[in-house]
């Protein structure tokens, strides 16, 4: 199995831009995670998917952040105009139950928002 | 939000040392997990606790549940050079599947 997959890996972009970010869960897996690592805050949870369908958005931190899965095999994440402070990694992860204690993460998403 | 504090922040070590560091919150949980992350990667899953007081190795890691519910232990033994990287407790807060993260310990093992 391939793991989880992100592209890109590294992301430069300028203010005002829009990023899209992309995530392939790992096949069968019926859960999707979106966290953001920063220095400051550390590694907090944006937003997950059950089935396709997002059940908890509210670590998204504002409207400008957007996400979707159109699919069980793909997620984006969306950030429209992106900011300096959007500077982060992003990581998705993915898990196959309920309160599954094995998340397991992809490589991450380095942002970086000039 | 929940918050779980991770001592030591940072920790610079000799090869073939023990390492213990711990994890504590205002709040009572049901399971405690310990995550590591290596340098560039995200994290992944070393131990996972869920009862009070319950001590679990995987090698030369142990992890114990602390008795209030309220923190948790992770000891390494005779340390070696890929056992650098950040180390992470998580506890499941709100929604069944919400993970929160500890603010982690990072690790340093020098020759």
């Amino acid at each position: 199995d391939a793991g989880v997959i992100q592209s890109p890996r590294h992301e430069v972009t300028e203010m005002g831009q829009e990023v899209t970010l992309r995530c392939k869960p790992i096949s069968g897996h019926d859960y999707l995670f979106w966290y953001r690592q920063t220095m400051m805050r550390g590694l907090e949870l944006l937003i997950y998917f059950n089935n396709n369908v997002p059940i908890d958005d509210s670590g998204m931190p504002e409207d400008r952040f957007s996400a979707k899965m159109p699919n069980a095999s793909f997620s984006t994440l969306k950030i429209q105009p992106s900011e300096p402070r959007d500077s982060a990694v992003y990581f998705c992860a993915s898990s196959l139950l309920r309160r599954s204690n094995e998340q397991f993460f992809g490589p991450g998403t380095r942002l970086t928002v000039l | 939000g929940q918050q779980l504090n991770q001592s030591p922040q940072s920790m610079f070590i000799q090869e073939g040392e023990d390492v213990s560091m711990n994890c504590t919150s205002s709040s009572i949980f049901n399971t405690w997990l310990w995550y590591k992350q290596d340098p560039g990667e995200g994290p992944v899953l070393l131990i996972a606790l869920y009862k009070a007081g319950e001590l679990t190795s995987n090698g030369r890691l142990t992890a114990q549940f602390g008795i209030t519910r309220k923190d948790s232990f992770l000891n390494i033994s005779a340390s070696i050079p890929s056992d650098v990287g950040i180390y992470f407790c998580a506890v499941f807060t709100g929604t069944a599947s919400k993970l929160t993260f500890g603010t982690g310990t990072r690790l340093q093992v020098t020759l």
